[in-house]
């Protein structure tokens, strides 16, 4: 157990369906990341937080996607009008530590299984 | 942007031999170099990481080498067991706290 959460563990939805998935970071963990890993493929970098700034999107997270992380800890992902091409696992990931330009270690939550149907 | 390439895709090894899997990036400015080990069903967990001013590092059975000038670095296990079956993933990253860019991932196989 690396510390970080996520809540739910699975998720099982219509198409056309929002849905929300939270993240608990590693309580002293300043940044937050959320990945998306599809079966057979590697994590796929979503959008990622410095407290409660949201510092940077991939061009993967469409306009359905929304994420916040309003007092820098917990965040959430919301996903609106769901499509089946959205099922797949939501990782989130922490990064603790001053920023010294030293990259930290990235510690993943379980993740969040999503299945559209 | 960052690149990260990953081969073999699909490795298969008996117990006790060794294994290896390399990875190729495209930004010679990512200086962090982590591997992660992927249970079906389960997180990332990372095994090893490597910084880019440090050509070797080792911790048991596991070691990963970096040559900056060739843009690759490579996972070695060696004493293969059964529970090294996973997916393994190199992943690199050019700039503090910004996100990994991971390979496509290996899966190890180790048979008895």
């Amino acid at each position: 157990d690396t510390g970080v959460s996520q809540d739910p563990r699975h998720k099982i939805t219509k198409r056309g369906q929002n849905v929300t998935f939270r993240c608990d970071p590693i309580s002293e963990h300043n940044r937050l990341y959320w990945y998306r890993q599809t079966l057979g493929q590697g994590p796929e970098f979503l959008t990622y937080f410095q407290n409660e700034a949201q510092l940077e999107k991939s061009r993967l997270l469409s306009d359905r996607f929304s994420a916040e992380r309003p007092k820098g800890s917990f965040s959430t992902l919301e996903i609106q009008r769901t499509e089946q091409g959205d099922s797949a696992m939501y990782l989130c990931a922490s990064i603790g530590g001053m920023l010294t330009g030293e990259p930290y270690e990235q510690y993943f939550g379980p993740g969040t299984r999503l299945t559209v149907t | 942007g960052e690149n990260v390439e990953q081969h073999p895709s699909t490795l298969s090894v008996q117990e006790g031999d060794s294994a290896v899997i390399k990875c190729t990036y495209s930004d010679s400015a990512s200086n962090y170099f982590p591997w992660y080990k992927q249970e079906l069903g389960k997180r990332p967990q990372l095994i090893i990481d490597i910084r880019s001013n440090v050509g070797e590092k080792k911790d048991q059975r596991i070691a990963v080498t970096l040559n900056k000038t060739a843009k690759h670095f490579s996972l070695h296990i060696t004493e293969t067991q059964p529970e090294d079956s996973a997916v393994y993933f190199c992943a690199a990253i050019h700039q503090a706290g910004t996100a990994l860019i991971f390979g496509k991932g290996t899966t190890l196989s180790v048979s008895s």
